[in-house]
């Protein structure tokens, strides 16, 4: 069965700094992985998606993150953080059959100036 | 603007009460869902809808019931409330129901339910 897991609940990096979210997924087939952020208060929005090709693939907001298959890990990362990036962010993997998507628990990630 | 769109934003009600919660997209997708938004903030689908059509139900109290009056509409109506159903439900859509890579999710901003 699918299932993502995001071994990280909570983040805390200071702003500048560079940042990676972990995220580990398990799927029979080849995976459609996303990464989602969620601010307060609001619902969530996708940053990147990945199904095939180059394994490093870059989202909005400066994110990218990397497909490793031998890992099942879909990691995302930026250089340098910024306040505003304070959020939820969730990963996700998507399946063919009925369009489903399993989410990750979420990591909350806390920047401090 | 383009988007989806979901009301109300907060609900607080007494147990034993039936809601709605409305949702609707003017994006033109396919395929609409509703997911819960526990307190450990775990996300997991409820029901979605390709054109009108229940495609996905998962394991949720026949209390809930959900209608689509057309593709663009997908409501969520609750029975008898209980203070378990307190969560965050998200509206969500899809261009369409077989391609997750070019039909990712698009999300409304939730509507916060608070059963007392």
């Amino acid at each position: 069965a699918q299932s993502v897991t995001q071994p990280d609940i909570h983040i805390t990096v200071s702003e500048g700094a560079s940042l990676e979210l972990r995220c580990n997924y398990s799927y029979g087939a080849t995976p459609y992985l996303f990464w989602y952020v969620q601010s307060p208060g609001q619902g969530l929005q996708l940053l990147l998606k990945y199904f095939s090709g180059d394994t490093l693939v870059q989202g909005i907001k400066g994110f990218e993150a990397e497909f490793k298959r031998s890992q099942s890990s879909f990691n995302l990362r930026k250089p340098s953080v910024h306040w505003s990036d304070a959020a939820e962010y969730f990963c996700a993997v998507g399946v063919l059959a009925g369009n489903q998507f399993y989410f990750g628990t979420g990591t909350s990630l806390t920047v401090i100036p | 603007d383009t988007a989806v769109s979901q009301t109300p934003k907060y609900l607080v009600t007494q147990m034993g009460n039936d809601k709605s919660i409305k949702c609707e997209q003017n994006l033109g997708h396919d395929t609409m869902y509703w997911y819960k938004q526990d307190s450990k903030k775990f996300l997991k689908i409820m029901f979605s809808y390709n054109n009108k059509e229940l495609i996905i139900n998962e394991t949720v109290p026949n209390r809930f019931s959900p209608k689509s009056p057309d593709k663009a509409h997908l409501n969520l109506h609750i029975n008898s409330l209980e203070l378990g159903d307190s969560a965050v439900y998200f509206c969500a859509s899809s261009q369409d129901q077989q391609d997750p890579y070019n039909s990712p999710l698009h999300f409304g901003n939730g509507t916060r339910l608070t059963v007392t």
